[in-house]
């Protein structure tokens, strides 16, 4: 089976600051993994995806998530964070071993952003 | 937008009564999943239909049912509710072919279910 954690249940940076949201997996054989975001009273929209084309990969709002094998991570990351990124963050991993695509995710990351 | 809609947006319902939960899956998105995501917690994995036919369940009692219709839309039905069941109930659309993405999911905005 396998499994997401996401290392921080919450994240406060100033808008204009960096934003690292951390991430590790657990999988059996080269996973797929995602990142989606939750925005209060909102349904879950995909940020970015990797699927083993490239280990940086890049997502929509300036985001970006960098795959390291040796570490089992897929930190999500965002040079300069804008008021509107405030909301909850899910790193998530695609489950095939049962010949079918369920995706497992961590319990959230609440970025927080302060003027 | 991801073209997957849910309806109702919330519903109120007492223990022990049944209810329906609504999908309308993104059009050429045969498949299409279910999800229930409780207070501060990330979303978990009810079960999967393709073709009409269920072919994936996770940890969710059979009191937890569902249908798809070859229209692209699907339900989600809940018997004898329990306190517990109160939460986010989120459905994702997915495209069957691995060579589109069938394990990207693309959900729709949530039906908020509280029991009482």
């Amino acid at each position: 089976a396998q499994s997401v954690t996401q290392l921080d249940s919450h994240v406060s940076v100033s808008e204009g600051t960096p934003v690292l949201l951390r991430c590790n997996y657990s999988s059996s054989y080269s996973p797929s993994l995602f990142w989606y975001v939750q925005h209060p009273n909102k349904g879950l929209q995909l940020l970015l995806k990797y699927t083993s084309a490239a280990t940086l990969v890049k997502g929509i709002n300036g985001f970006e998530a960098e795959f390291k094998k040796s570490e089992t991570s897929f930190h999500l990351t965002k040079p300069s964070a804008h008021m509107s990124d405030a909301a909850e963050y899910f790193c998530v991993v695609s489950d095939q071993d049962s010949g079918y695509s369920t995706l497992t995710f961590g319990k959230g990351t609440m970025l927080l952003v302060s003027p | 937008e991801t073209g997957v809609t849910q309806s109702p947006t919330h519903l109120i319902k007492t223990r022990g009564q049944q209810v329906t939960l609504r999908c309308s899956s993104q059009s050429g998105h045969n498949t299409v999943s279910w999800y229930q995501q409780a207070l501060g917690q990330g979303p978990q994995f009810i079960f999967q239909y393709y073709r009409e036919e269920e072919n994936g369940r996770g940890n969710f009692p059979p009191r937890f049912s569902g249908l798809q219709f070859p229209n692209y839309s699907s339900e989600l039905n809940v018997n004898a509710l329990e306190l517990d069941d109160s939460a986010l109930y989120l459905c994702a659309s997915s495209p069957r072919d691995m060579f589109l993405g069938a394990d990207t999911q693309y959900f729709g905005p949530g039906t908020r279910l509280t029991v009482l």
